[in-house]
């Protein structure tokens, strides 16, 4: 069974600070997600990742793959308040070209960035 | 545009009445899911279907089922609603099923706050 596990499931930042949000994840897969969620409201897709190494930029957001360790980061640069919501990965059980096009979802960062 | 939408967007009812939740995508993609989402719990997957006449069961799907009729629908039902299906139900569509893609990335419906008393 796919586990997904994201850390820290809680952040608090100061604008202009940097930090990582890391998701971890238990089978072999080279598909990854990443959404932000603003309170009471639907999930937007932020990146797709599908391969080793591949790596992501907008804005202030990089999000990048490690299938090897089985290890995804998203890196946030110069935080703003704008930023502050909630971010997801998911990762589809498929690999080596094969998608079951299913997500298995983290369980959520929430990320509020203070003046 | 095309867009994904649900109904209603807030539903309260009492335990043991059937509910049922609509789903609606205009993509024209052949999977459709339908995920609750509880704090602490993230994003959990309950139905899913790969097209016409296909459903699955996800990893929370006991009290929930689905019927896939058209490419447009999936409504899911709750047979006989608890109190411990009081969440936000949101329904999502991605573009391909079980073949090489490259993305099968999901858009997302603007979910459905069901409260169960």
């Amino acid at each position: 069974e796919l586990k997904v596990e994201q850390n820290p499931l809680f952040l608090s930042m100061q604008e202009g600070k940097n930090y990582t949000i890391y998701c971890n994840y238990s089978t072999t897969s080279d598909r990854l997600y990443w959404y932000r969620q603003d309170p009471g409201k639907s999930l937007e897709s932020l990146f797709v990742l599908l391969s080793n190494g591949a790596v992501k930029q907008e804005g202030r957001l990089m999000a990048s793959l490690d299938t090897k360790a089985r290890l995804s980061t998203l890196h946030i640069t110069a935080a703003v308040h704008d930023l502050s919501a909630t971010y997801f990965c998911a990762v589809d059980i498929g690999a080596g070209g094969t998608s079951y096009g299913k997500l298995t979802f983290g369980q959520g960062t929430i990320l509020t960035v203070h003046p | 545009d095309a867009e994904i939408t649900q109904s209603p967007r807030h539903k309260i009812t009492e335990t043991g009445r059937q509910v049922t939740l609509a789903c609606h995508q205009t993509w024209n993609h052949n999977n459709m899911f339908w995920y609750r989402q509880d704090l602490g719990h993230g994003l959990r997957l309950i139905h899913y279907s790969y097209g016409v006449q296909d459903t699955n069961k996800g990893e929370v799907s006991d009290g929930y089922s689905v019927s896939r009729s058209n490419t447009e629908d999936l409504p899911l039902t709750l047979e006989s609603a608890a109190s411990s299906q009081t969440s936000v139900y949101f329904c999502a569509s991605s573009e391909r099923g079980l073949v090489l893609s490259s993305y099968n990335e999901q858009f997302f419906g603007p979910g459905t706050r069901l409260t169960v008393l």
